[in-house]
């Protein structure tokens, strides 16, 4: 089991905006950090903190967090966006991390 | 760049060792946690635990104890980390990636930042009769 779960699955209109989920007690304490991962591709950092990009990360990406719950927002999605996101966090003893289970974003 | 890279694919039989490399270059190789990263075929991510590259000191997931035999360490001289895996079996079949950690404290909001921020190519190791 996950400390840290997400949606399955989420779609969105081509153009559109979309929030994937990450939700869990640690998140309370911890940030979340943000994960894209396209099929046979090693993930990539999107999000970090309290909502920063890593250098050539669109500006369509942001994050936010409010109780236990931390999201991703994708504000005008595009074609290249479908991919799988993942949540990472602290445990809640905070000496480990953990991923969520993932969420398959498809762009319609 | 900076980049991690990784070894290449492995073909194991059950109850075999691998050993998987992670050489990092464009950084300096202490600065950083190397971190381990599974993901089984159609699965999510999960995370193996940190190696801390100063000290020497690994972290492990509590997930994988008692079931999964590995270990993390690294050789300074070659900017590299290992990800060993004893007593292989099927179930074991996956790409492992190596990822750089980061973490900072900010004193403002009093959380930590952490974050992933460079991986590696991942190798896929199989394990079959």
């Amino acid at each position: 089991s996950s400390d840290v779960t997400q949606d399955p699955v989420v779609s969105v209109a081509l153009g559109q905006t979309v929030r994937i989920t990450c939700q869990g007690d640690s998140l309370r304490s911890y940030y979340a950090s943000w994960y894209q991962q396209k099929p046979g591709q090693a993930p990539v950092l999107v999000i970090f903190g309290k909502n920063s990009r890593p250098s050539g990360i669109p500006d369509r990406f942001s994050g936010s967090s409010s109780g236990n719950t931390a999201s991703l927002t994708i504000t005008g999605a595009q074609a290249e966006d479908e991919a799988d996101y993942y949540c990472n966090s602290r445990d809640s003893t905070g000496d480990h991390r953990v991923f969520g289970g993932g969420t398959k974003l498809t762009v319609l | 760049q900076v980049q991690l890279v990784q070894s290449g694919s492995e073909l194991k039989k059950p109850g075999a060792s691998v050993k998987v490399s992670c050489k990092a270059s464009g950084y300096t190789f202490t600065n950083y946690a190397m971190n381990w990263v599974r993901q089984a075929p159609g699965q999510g991510l999960e995370w193996m635990g940190w190696i801390n590259t100063k000290s020497g000191n690994p972290t492990y997931a509590q997930g994988f104890t008692g079931r999964f035999v590995f270990s993390f360490s690294f050789d300074t001289s070659v900017t590299t980390a290992y990800l060993q895996i004893s007593s292989l079996k099927a179930e074991d079949t996956a790409v492992y990636y190596c990822a750089r950690g980061r973490s900072n404290y900010d004193f403002w909001t009093g959380y930590y930042v952490d974050a992933f921020d460079i991986w590696g190519q991942g190798t896929m190791v199989a394990v079959s009769s």
